[in-house]
């Protein structure tokens, strides 16, 4: 059973960095592609980033361009997202997903709010 | 970056109506897009993929269609179970983009 599961989210001042994690489970987490998606609180979906399975694409929205970084550890099955300079705006569910299958496959969030 | 003008942002239905949902996209996207269902506390759940195909597991009361650069998901027979947030995805090219949501609710 393919399973993502997201941590490192919590309460962070404006300015500040946070680093969130997806361990992925149930499949070759190297042959696949990854994305993170966010969700601010009663808003749509958001696509914040993608990285390839051996890391040489990685494509950013314009949003956080700059701030964020997608990386990914193949031989820990993890996907990390490094977020730097957060704002307020930055609050959201992060999720991370995976695009093949028709992104079936969605961790259940992890929870980043920027505020001081 | 392609933008994607979903519409209606919320609608209200009762059981048993035919209800359709839009997307439309700023750049040619082929058949790249994704519908998806979203129900409160949940991920996202895929219901139609490249435009038209139904997803695994979802009734055949859904549908998916394409008229030029205008996507749209319906729902022939609306059930209490559809009650949900809907979103579209253009996966054609980075960045993917999403529609800003339907929020579909009961009359």
């Amino acid at each position: 059973e393919v399973q993502l599961v997201e941590s490192g989210g919590g309460l962070v001042q404006p300015g500040r960095s946070l680093k969130l994690s997806c361990v992925a489970s149930g499949f070759t987490f190297s042959n696949y592609g990854m994305n993170w998606i966010r969700q601010a609180p009663g808003k749509g979906l958001e696509w914040v980033a993608y990285i390839s399975s051996g890391s040489s694409y990685i494509y950013y929205a314009e949003t956080v361009k700059g701030r964020f970084t997608i990386s990914r550890d193949n031989a820990k099955n993890t996907l990390y997202l490094q977020m730097t300079s957060l704002r307020s705006e930055d609050t959201a569910l992060y999720y991370c997903a995976r695009p093949t299958n028709w992104f079936a496959y969605w961790g259940q969030g992890t929870l980043v709010t920027v505020s001081s | 970056d392609i933008q994607m003008t979903q519409s209606p942002s919320s609608m209200s239905a009762s059981l048993g109506d035919r209800v359709t949902i839009t997307c439309q996209a700023s750049q040619d996207i082929g058949n790249n897009l994704i519908w998806f269902q979203q129900k409160p506390g949940k991920s996202p759940r895929p219901m139609i993929y490249y435009a038209t195909n139904l997803a695994n597991g979802v009734p055949s009361r859904f549908s998916g269609s394409r008229s030029g650069s205008d996507y749209s998901l319906t729902i022939s027979s609306l059930e209490s179970e559809d009650m949900a947030d809907y979103h579209c995805l253009q996966y054609k090219q980075y960045p993917n983009t999403f529609g800003a949501g339907t929020k579909l609710e009961l009359k």
